[in-house]
């Protein structure tokens, strides 16, 4: 079966970098996918990592280790709108299996 | 574009009503997808269609049925809602190969 784990919150404040790991165990795996979601809100797709190493987009970077079953986001920058919950997921053929999310809370 | 639409946007259930949820998308898209998110939890996938005229069960498909319309819409059927089913309820759909799930706005349903 599939399993993620990320933190449950993290607290940082404005202008700060904040990295947001994720862990998983699948019996299979073709990449790793960040999502956020404002309360409320629907998810929002941030990025996606296939193949080991860091893909940067604008403030957000996400960084994937296949050998260690391990990625993180790292959100530059903080700004007061980056408060959210992010998620990370994994596919498994069809099936998508979303950790339980990590709330991010931005401080002035 | 719409994007992914759903409706109802709320919805209040008594134990054993029925009801199907409607998720309907203009992107051209190959897959769609129903989930459900509970407090505290991360999106648990219910049903996913990766074409018209396929259908498959994801992690919590039990008390649920799904139509795959056409390539546009996809609903979500509740025959005897249970108290457990009250959530919230994300369609979303992808082009097929890619990795981008675009979401609806989702449905709150409360099941007393």
């Amino acid at each position: 079966g599939q399993s993620l784990e990320q933190p449950s919150e993290v607290t940082a404040v404005e202008g700060a970098i904040v990295q947001i790991n994720c862990t998983y165990q699948t019996s299979g795996f073709y990449g790793l996918s960040w999502y956020q979601q404002h309360d409320g809100g629907a998810p929002t797709f941030l990025s996606y990592n296939a193949l080991d190493g860091l893909e940067e987009t604008g403030r957000f970077s996400s960084f994937l280790s296949r050998s260690d079953s391990y990625g993180y986001l790292l959100l530059q920058e903080l700004q007061m709108k980056d408060s959210a919950s992010y998620f990370c997921a994994v596919r498994e053929n069809n099936d998508m299996r979303f950790g339980a999310g990590t709330r991010l809370t931005v401080k002035p | 574009n719409a994007g992914v639409t759903q409706t109802p946007k709320f919805q209040v259930l008594k134990t054993g009503q029925s009801m199907t949820l409607q998720c309907a998308q203009d992107m051209n898209h190959n897959s769609m997808y129903w989930y459900r998110q509970d407090p505290g939890m991360g999106l648990r996938l219910i049903y996913y269609s990766a074409s018209e005229g396929t259908t498959d069960k994801g992690e919590v498909p039990n008390g649920y049925n799904v139509s795959r319309l056409n390539k546009r819409e996809f609903s979500l059927r509740l025959e005897s809602a249970a108290p457990s089913q009250t959530s919230v309820y994300f369609c979303a759909s992808s082009l097929a190969g890619q990795e981008t799930q675009y979401f609806g706005p989702g449905t709150r349903l409360l099941v007393l």
